[in-house]
């Protein structure tokens, strides 16, 4: 069966600091994979999308980037975070399937910057 | 693209009642439908589905109806009790490489 973890669950990190979250899916090729953020008590916010090793589409500017460097490998990373940068992420992937795609969330990984 | 509108946003009910949710789609291309519960802190999960060749689906307390004339989909929660509490995210989605889209989120709160 399909498996999906990211890494840390939780961290703290200071304003300017670097950030690396990291994902992983199993039991499964060339799956479509997702990052998002939840704001406190808000909706979902896809920052990043990914079909294909090293292939990263953007849906919101900002300071933070994603990579692809392995099929089934997504990570979040930021030179320099920002306080708004703080907020519950998500990865997720989906099957490239032709009847529509069932979105499978990670645990999530929690990021206060202070 | 794909835009999707969930109601209402917080819905609070009584031990027992049932509660309803409502989404509304624009891509009449859309043919997948699902329903993710979020409890406070975790992660979404998928709670039911429907594709488009079906207008309803059940599975215990929950349902799903789907009405494509309209573009619009509704989650059912019966004899609702407190451990339904959570975020309830609807979403529309085609094949391939599309991105589904999610709603907002309606905050369900079952009073015991």
């Amino acid at each position: 069966s399909q498996t999906i973890h990211q890494w840390p669950a939780t961290l703290v990190q200071p304003v300017g600091s670097p950030l690396s979250l990291e994902c992983t899916v199993e039991g499964t090729s060339n799956p479509n994979l997702y990052w998002y953020r939840q704001a406190a008590g808000r909706g979902l916010q896809l920052l990043f999308y990914s079909v294909g090793i090293g292939q990263i589409s953007s849906e919101v500017p900002q300071n933070l980037s994603a990579s692809r460097p392995q099929d089934r490998q997504f990570i979040l990373s930021s030179k320099k975070l920002l306080l708004s940068d703080s907020g519950f992420y998500l990865c997720a992937w989906t099957s490239i399937g032709g009847r529509g795609n069932t979105i499978y969330f990670g645990e999530g990984s929690w990021l206060t910057v202070v | 693209g794909e835009n999707v509108e969930q109601h209402p946003s917080t819905l609070s009910v009584q031990e027992g009642d049932s509660a309803v949710i409502k989404c509304t789609y624009s891509d009449s291309a859309s043919n997948y439908f699902p329903w993710y519960k979020q409890e406070l802190g975790k992660r979404p999960q998928l709670i039911i589905d429907i594709r488009s060749n079906v207008g309803e689906k059940k599975d215990q307390r929950i349902a799903v109806t789907l009405n494509k004339t309209a573009k619009h989909f509704s989650l059912h929660i019966t004899e609702t009790q407190p451990e339904d509490s959570a975020v309830y995210f609807c979403a529309a989605s085609r094949g391939g490489s599309y991105i589904p889209t999610f709603g907002r989120g309606t905050s369900l709160i079952v009073h015991p």
